[in-house]
């Protein structure tokens, strides 16, 4: 079974609106943490936020904020006011407690957003 | 400045032959993570380690070998068992606690024919 799902392959959004990218995930570890990164086409990963597991509020970066719904088990990214440089994959990833003690930290497939001008 | 250094950018390789991947970390992180990325696949977990001289299997282990040695590196072993090599590796850190981010580098793309 898929830890983290993307659903979304590709998306277009039209310059200075908004756009929500969807991320669903699975764990049975109750502390566990949520992270949004930007690749660019040059292929470094950037990251952009971050929510606990416990975080009462949904977390907040400039434009960027997390729609974090827990008993949904979802952890949405929502992009205001979309610019071009916004144009780039987005990935999804969790970081989750294992049997042995460890954390690992699992990624999704990504989306692959496009601004438009 | 404190980051993590991936070399070569591109390697290339003849089918057979083994190929290791150099990573190296001067953040003083304590994890350390190798992840493979194929178009429409995303990252996927290849090794992780948390301290010196232990590490897991991650997701897609088979046909590759990593060690850690020193806190600072991380090599991962591309061996002639990996049915498909070729694909963009990345290694990352990241320091102990949950919710610390990880630190990524530049990648190396591997091309085996």
């Amino acid at each position: 079974a898929q830890k983290i799902t993307q659903t979304q392959p590709g998306m277009f959004v039209q310059e200075k609106e908004a756009v929500t990218l969807d991320c669903t995930y699975d764990t049975s570890d109750p502390s566990y943490g949520l992270f949004w990164y930007k690749q660019p086409s040059s292929g470094e990963m950037i990251f952009l936020i971050y929510q606990g597991s416990y975080d009462q509020q949904n977390a907040t970066e400039g434009r960027y904020s997390l729609n974090f719904q827990k008993a949904r088990k979802s952890a949405n990214l929502v992009i205001s006011a979309s610019q071009l440089g916004d144009s780039a994959m987005y990935f999804c990833a969790m970081r989750e407690g294992t049997s042995g003690g460890y954390q690992k930290v699992t990624f999704g497939t990504g989306t692959k957003l496009q601004v438009i001008p | 400045d404190g980051g993590i250094t991936q070399s070569p950018k591109y390697l290339f390789r003849k089918e057979g032959q083994n190929v290791t991947l150099s990573c190296e970390q001067n953040l003083n992180h304590d994890a350390m993570y190798w992840y493979r990325q194929d178009p429409g696949q995303g990252l996927r977990l290849i090794y992780y380690s948390q301290i010196v001289n232990d590490f897991q299997k991650g997701d897609i282990a088979e046909g590759y070998s990593v060690s850690r040695e020193k806190k600072e590196s991380f090599p991962l072993t591309v061996t002639s068992a990996q049915k498909n090599p070729t694909a963009f590796y990345l290694c990352a850190s990241s320091p102990g606690p949950r919710n610390s981010p990880l630190h990524f580098g530049n990648g190396t793309r591997l091309t085996v024919t």
